[in-house]
């Protein structure tokens, strides 16, 4: 049984730039939760997909935006990147009815130079 | 507004004796709280949760923490600690009960760092 799984591992961008990051769920699971981890900081929570809606959000600007698919895989978008965003971006999938276990994805390290 | 607090950002101990990770909690309804461990390049992996109930939770590794409502803590625990040990703990609340959404609000993160 695959858990979180999260596409690529690293990436490198320059401000300005878009970036679009990937996740698929753990089997079973139907909700798709995006953290945002700087270096040296806890998750910060960026927003929550289920049912392919945007159920709740952190407090992040509209340049971070995301997309829930029918298979239930998530996609994380981020516009005119800043070099603030250079950061962990975690995946985390839980199962709607039990949601209090979100499981985690290894995260995808960007870099914005 | 919730949030978790992590007073230590690193505690250390000698391998064999017992450690124990504070986390506090701000006051609000019925917390949900949670343990993760992150290793270096590695996501979150989840140690235990308290939802309702006992107040002392078992988890996974020989883990476990303690729900205190009175000093608002959760702090983790573990009788003997192992060099493997070694990473980074967060502490995480959600809302509980009918307005839990999922949403996890992190503490700052402890470094654990067992000593052979």
């Amino acid at each position: 049984d695959a858990g979180v799984t999260q596409s690529p591992t690293h990436l490198i961008k320059t401000r300005g730039q878009q970036v679009t990051l990937r996740c698929s769920p753990k089997s079973g699971h139907d909700t798709v939760s995006w953290y945002q981890q700087a270096l040296g900081q806890g998750p910060q929570f960026i927003f929550q997909y289920y049912e392919e809606e945007e159920r709740q959000r952190g407090n992040f600007p509209d340049r971070f935006s995301g997309h829930q698919f029918p298979n239930y895989s998530s996609e994380l978008n981020v516009n005119a990147l800043l070099l603030g965003d250079s950061a962990l971006y975690l995946c985390a999938s839980s199962y709607r009815e039990t949601k209090n276990i979100q499981y985690f994805g290894a995260g995808t390290r960007l870099s914005v130079l | 507004a919730q949030s978790v607090a992590q007073p230590e950002d690193q505690v250390n101990v000698a391998e064999g004796n017992p450690l124990t990770v504070k986390c506090t909690y701000s006051v609000s309804g019925n917390p949900y709280l949670f343990w993760y461990v992150q290793y270096p390049n590695r996501g979150l992996q989840f140690l235990l949760k308290y939802i309702t109930g006992d107040n002392l939770v078992k988890g996974s590794y020989g883990f476990e923490a303690e729900f205190n409502k009175s000093q608002t803590s959760f702090h983790l625990k573990k009788p003997s600690a192992l060099v493997s040990d070694s990473a980074l703990y967060f502490c995480a609340r959600a809302l509980g009960g009918s307005s839990n959404t999922g949403k996890l609000i992190f503490g700052q993160g402890t470094t654990l760092q067992v000593k052979p």
